[in-house]
């Protein structure tokens, strides 16, 4: 069946290091994969998206690539501030799954220290 | 643009009580809805999904149902609540078909005592 694999947290850094989370998935197909990010006590929010192999999707200096090859979607951004303590969520959309469901991940938790 | 609300956004309830949480999408027609469930630090369990009025697709068994009375709105109800349904529900919506994401509500905290 389909499922996602993240790195397991807590992650901590120090503001300005570089974050990688990790995210590798098993789907039928090539779905659209999804990064979401939660932050203390709200919702999800989207963060970025990709909808096919090599596609970049950035946002807030966030990125991640599309790697078919790996069924990899790391998620990195070059220099982190506390205001990125989240939860983070790699979530693939798999094309054959009935009413478009997400597949998540446990999430990544990110703390960044001043 | 489109905007989902859902409420309330926190809910104390004693263990056997009813339950409705509701959720509703502006913006849009004909969307698929989503409810979830997080346990504290966990990740998300998707609960029921719908892909039009009156069509609820359960993901696991439990003492929670569904309904869509109408095409923008979604109602998480429970005749007689366990102490292990505490958690936060998350309402989402998305584009019927396509390779659109999933957008989220801002969740209800529900607490059993």
């Amino acid at each position: 069946g389909n499922s996602v694999t993240q790195m397991e947290g807590p992650v901590t850094l120090s503001e300005e290091a570089f974050l990688t989370i990790n995210c590798t998935y098993t789907a039928t197909g090539y779905p659209s994969l999804f990064w979401y990010v939660q932050y203390p006590g709200e919702g999800l929010q989207l963060l970025l998206k990709a909808t096919k192999a090599d596609d970049k999707g950035s946002n807030k200096g966030f990125e991640a690539t599309y790697r078919k090859e790996t069924t990899s979607f790391h998620l990195e951004k070059g220099s982190v501030q506390v205001s990125d303590s989240a939860v983070y969520f790699c979530a693939p959309r798999g094309i054959y799954n009935q009413g478009g469901k997400l597949i998540f991940g446990q999430g990544t938790e990110l703390s960044v220290k001043p | 643009s489109q905007t989902i609300h859902q409420w309330p956004a926190t809910l104390v309830q004693p263990v056997g009580s009813p339950l409705s949480l509701e959720c509703t999408v502006e913006g849009t027609s004909n969307p698929n809805l989503y409810w979830y469930r997080q346990a504290a630090g966990r990740g998300l369990q998707l609960l029921f999904y719908s892909v039009g009025i009156g069509q609820i697709s359960s993901e696991v068994p439990q003492n929670l149902s569904a309904s869509r009375p109408q095409d923008r709105q979604f109602i998480l109800s429970s005749k007689k609540l366990l102490l292990s349904d505490s958690g936060f529900y998350l309402c989402a919506w998305s584009p019927g078909g396509g390779w659109q994401p999933q957008h989220f509500g801002d969740g209800t905290r529900l607490s059993i005592l």
